[in-house]
């Protein structure tokens, strides 16, 4: 248990769904990430928020559109997603941006059909 | 953007055996971390590193930043079972505001 909390676990979705990834954080936390891991590839880093506000948004295609309603809770909505969009997507916390120590989530693992 | 070489990309080795893997960058990094990931997890800190030459362990880990702030090793002594998973190197960036630049992974596989 790292205190960061990701629903649901595995999601298949068709292309033309709309669905939401959720992530939760009782740390006391004041960052969070969504990053996205695809097989044979690096973590790759999709958004940041601090203190509610989005800081980065690292070239993510609109497809994917997060949201931050509070310090503790972050969302990943999704929409029209293709199948190369199928992969695990970590949610992580920490202390502030810029702090080093982040705390990962079980991950969702994702399959568009 | 900065690019990390992690290698060996997997390693088979027996129980009780010692295992060291290592990053490595064409620029210059100011923190390495080093994670790990169990099947089916999140990744899970094992090590940061925060100054060029520095040394830290964290039990049977150990991890090195290199002198020339553009690698970083971790060595794991006699192995167990339990070790398997995926190891993560990440690099780190003052002016990045904390963004991690991971590597690829070194899966790692112990025999009992």
């Amino acid at each position: 248990e790292t205190g960061v909390t990701q629903t649901p676990r595995h999601l298949v979705m068709g292309m033309t769904n709309k669905k939401s990834l959720k992530c939760e954080q009782h740390l006391g936390h004041n960052a969070m990430y969504w990053y996205k891991q695809s097989a044979k590839k690096p973590l790759e880093l999709m958004f940041v928020y601090n203190f509610k506000e989005q800081t980065e948004n690292n070239s993510v295609p609109s497809r994917f559109s997060p949201e931050c309603p509070n310090s503790s809770h972050l969302f990943l909505h999704l929409h029209t997603l293709q199948p190369e969009d199928s992969a695990l997507y970590l949610c992580a916390s920490s202390l502030g941006q810029g702090v080093t120590e982040a705390f990962f989530g079980q991950g969702t693992r994702l399959t568009v059909v | 953007g900065q690019q990390l070489n992690q290698s060996p990309q997997s390693m088979f080795i027996q129980e009780g055996e010692d295992v060291s893997m290592n990053c490595t960058s064409s620029s210059i990094f100011n923190t390495w971390l080093w994670y790990k990931q169990d099947p089916g997890e999140g990744p899970v800190l094992l090590i940061a590193l925060y100054k060029a030459g520095e040394l830290t362990s964290n039990g049977r880990l150990t991890a090195q930043f290199g002198i020339t702030r553009k690698d970083s090793f971790l060595n794991i002594s006699a192995s167990i079972p339990s070790d398997v998973g995926i190891y993560f190197c990440a690099g780190q960036l003052f002016t990045n505001a904390g963004k991690s630049t991971f590597g690829d992974g070194t899966t790692l596989t112990v025999k009992p």
